[in-house]
C-alpha cells in the first residue's frame, strides 16, 4: 500500500532562513506528487505538484520541490521564508487512481 | 463562484445519532472526495466519487455513506456516529481526470459526544 511520511512535524524559523521539507513516499509504480498548504484558519491550497518531467517543480509563493525518485523522495524547499509562509504543510501522493494519500504534515512557525 | 460549499460549519452530536454532511460545488467538477482531517494524521480520504451515480471506498470508509445522484452535490452519511469520528472533515473537487483535489470546501468541524 502506498503511504508518505513527512519527519518534520514541527520546524520554527526565523525570517530569511531557509527551508527544506522533507517528504518520503513508498510505491514502486509511477506516482504523481504534491504539496498542500493550510494557512491558520483556512482550508488547503495546491502549492505545487509534479507528474513527469523536469524533477525540479516550481510553485507558487516561491516554493519549490525536487522529486528525487531513487531516494523516493518530494521534499520542499524556499530559500527565504516569510512570517506569512508560517502554515501546516501536507505532502501527497497519487499513482494515478483517484485515490490521494496525505501525510500527517509539518506545521511551520516563522518567527518575525 | 461559490466554489465548494460544505455546511454545517460545526456539529455537535450524541453517539449513536445519525447525520448528513452536505458539499456541493459549482464547478461541474466530476471528481469529488470526502476527507477527515485529525491531529497527527493528516488528511485520510473516506470515500470519493468520480461522477454522478460512481461512488468508491477511500482509506477510512467504515461508517460512513456516500451518494452522487447529481454532479453538484455529494453528501456524506454517518450512519450512527461513534465518538471515534470526531473530527473535522474537508469535501474537496477537481475538474482534472485523475481526481486531484483542487478546491476545498472551508470544513465541517465535528464533535462526538
Amino acid at each position: 500500500a502506498q503511504s508518505v511520511s513527512q519527519h518534520n512535524h514541527h520546524v520554527i524559523l526565523s525570517e530569511a532562513a531557509s527551508l527544506e521539507l522533507g517528504c518520503n513516499y513508498s510505491y514502486g509504480g509511477t506516482v504523481n506528487l504534491f504539496w498542500y498548504v493550510q494557512y491558520p484558519g483556512q482550508h488547503l491550497q495546491l502549492l505545487l505538484k509534479y507528474f513527469s518531467g523536469d524533477p525540479l517543480v516550481k510553485g507558487i509563493k516561491g516554493f519549490e520541490a525536487e522529486f528525487i525518485k531513487s531516494k523516493f523522495s518530494f521534499n520542499l524547499r524556499k530559500p527565504s521564508v516569510q512570517w506569512s509562509d508560517t502554515a501546516e504543510y501536507f505532502c501527497a501522493v497519487s499513482s494515478g487512481t483517484y485515490k490521494y494519500i496525505f501525510g500527517t504534515g509539518t506545521r511551520l512557525k516563522v518567527l518575525a | 463562484n461559490a466554489g465548494v460549499t460544505q455546511t454545517p460549519k460545526f456539529q455537535v452530536l450524541k453517539t449513536g445519532q445519525s447525520m448528513t454532511l452536505q458539499c456541493a460545488q459549482d464547478m461541474n467538477h466530476e471528481y469529488m472526495s470526502w476527507y477527515r482531517q485529525d491531529p497527527g494524521m493528516g488528511l485520510r480520504l473516506i470515500h470519493y466519487s468520480v461522477g454522478a451515480g460512481i461512488t468508491d471506498q477511500g482509506e477510512v470508509p467504515n461508517g460512513y455513506n456516500v451518494s452522487r445522484s447529481t454532479t453538484e452535490d455529494f453528501p456524506l452519511r454517518l450512519l450512527s456516529a461513534a465518538p471515534s469520528q470526531t473530527s473535522v472533515y474537508f469535501c474537496a473537487s477537481s475538474k482534472d481526470r485523475d481526481g486531484q483535489p483542487q478546491h476545498f470546501g472551508d470544513g465541517t468541524r465535528l464533535s462526538i459526544l
